[in-house]
């Protein structure tokens, strides 16, 4: 049973912080890892997907590191803003690539 | 279309009747996927088609759950004999290939009564 865990389940911060997450995902049989972005209500939307150990990926004021020799991967978030609240979802594909699965998302509540 | 669409929106139905959820695919889209998601969860996944091809049903959850994509482009995701365990957010999403980013519809919320 593949197993994704996310870090932590949710986090307050105040405008103009700084925050960041972590996905953890089986380090063996690595294919892809996803990060996204949900609002309540809406569809999830794609932010990042990482597929080489090392990858570092930016947009905007958010960024993603990839490391699959020991299975994590870092959300980072600079300068948060209200309008970054949201759940963000990062989800695992093993071997050759077919389904995603998800962690449950960590919760981000950025007060103005 | 500029998303991918799944319809209806909402739907509410007794226990033991069946539903069909319908997902339409941003075109050109060859994988297409259906997950499920709980309140306050990530998606689950259910099965995934390449064109009309069911690549993995591992996901659904018994056999009063089945998938079609007979034409490569829309799918429906059919329940028989729904149960209240059955009631959730069911979510289609599809990729120009697997495993590229996934784009997913605003999903059906099912309510079985």
């Amino acid at each position: 049973i593949l197993n994704v865990e996310q870090s932590p389940q949710s986090l307050h911060v105040q405008e103009g912080d700084s925050t960041n997450f972590t996905c953890s995902f089986p380090s063996s049989n690595f294919y892809a890892l996803h990060w996204y972005r949900w609002e309540t209500a809406k569809s999830p939307e794609a932010l990042f997907v990482m597929t080489l150990n090392g990858d570092e990926k930016k947009k905007g004021r958010i960024s993603a590191t990839l490391n699959t020799k020991e299975g994590y991967s870092y959300l980072y978030i600079k300068g948060s803003q209200p309008e970054d609240s949201a759940t963000y979802l990062c989800a695992f594909i093993a071997g050759y690539g077919n389904k995603l699965v998800f962690g449950a998302g960590t919760i981000l509540r950025v007060k103005s | 279309g500029a998303g991918v669409s799944q319809s209806p929106r909402y739907k509410v139905t007794k226990r033991g009747q069946d539903v069909a959820l319908r997902c339409d695919p941003i075109s050109g889209h060859v994988s297409l996927y259906w997950y499920r998601q709980a309140l306050g969860q990530g998606p689950e996944f259910l099965t995934y088609f390449n064109y009309e091809a069911q690549q993995d049903k591992s996901g659904l959850p018994n056999d009063r759950f089945s998938a079609e994509r007979p034409e490569g482009s829309i799918s429906t995701l059919t329940i028989q004999r729904t149960e209240q365990r059955d009631s959730a957010m069911y979510r289609c999403a599809s990729s120009l290939v697997s495993p590229d980013t996934q784009y997913f519809g605003p999903g059906t919320r099912l309510t079985v009564l």
